[in-house]
């Protein structure tokens, strides 16, 4: 079983839609949670980080996070063309930071 | 500005030879990490430093290894590349362990 797991994609969502992104972890001690957009060829990038139970809203960005399930996402309102890329969730667990493999998401124009 | 740089971008090599990925941060950070990237896998943790003379293995450390000799610098070396270790190389550092990592803008290695 794998640590994190994301659906690969890719998601494809009009232009102004809301796109969902989910993750789910196994490790229930895990402590932080953070998204990352990374753009065909480029490095990733921090979009997001939550902590705590609950959402978390960062302009059109909004991660929300529940424990008890295990299971963090990230909603992308107004979707743009611009936000086509790769989303990697990652979990920290303990001394180390373990990255999903990525949902690829297409926004059409 | 801070800023974590990869040198070479991208590097051909031959089958047994050594290789070196260089990686250097002005961050500051003492946590300095090594992935690889290869379709379907994600990022997959090959070494991990938590300061200068601690070195650790992560989840694909076999036929890596790195050292850490400053605060600045962590270079990664492929003993006798092969075939399999054809990837995109990112490094990365943070601050502090379950926080932000940086990265670098990757190295691909091509072995042939």
């Amino acid at each position: 079983q794998k640590e994190v797991e994301q659906n690969s994609g890719p998601l494809s969502v009009p232009e102004g839609a809301i796109a969902s992104l989910n993750c789910t972890y196994s490790d229930r001690g895990s402590q932080s949670f953070f998204w990352y957009r990374q753009y065909s060829g480029k490095s990733p990038e921090l979009i997001m980080f939550i902590y705590s139970n609950g959402d978390k809203e960062d302009g059109r960005f909004t991660a929300q996070l529940n424990k008890a399930s295990q299971y963090v996402s990230l909603l992308i309102r107004d979707s743009q063309p611009s936000d086509s890329a790769t989303y990697l969730c990652a979990v920290a667990e303990g001394f180390k930071t373990i990255f999903g493999a990525g949902t690829r998401l297409f926004v059409k124009a | 500005d801070a800023e974590i740089t990869q040198s070479p971008r991208h590097k051909i090599t031959e089958t047994g030879r050594q290789v070196t990925l260089a990686c250097h941060q002005t961050w500051n950070h003492n946590n300095m990490f090594w992935y690889r990237q290869d379709l379907g896998h994600g990022l997959r943790l090959i070494h991990y430093s938590y300061g200068v003379q601690d070195t650790n293995k992560g989840e694909v450390s076999d036929g890596y290894s790195v050292s850490r000799s400053n605060t600045e610098d962590l270079p990664l070396t492929l003993e006798s590349a092969a075939s399999s270790q054809t990837s995109v190389y990112f490094c990365a550092s943070s601050e502090s362990i379950q926080e932000t990592q940086y990265f670098g803008p990757g190295t691909r290695l091509l072995v042939l």
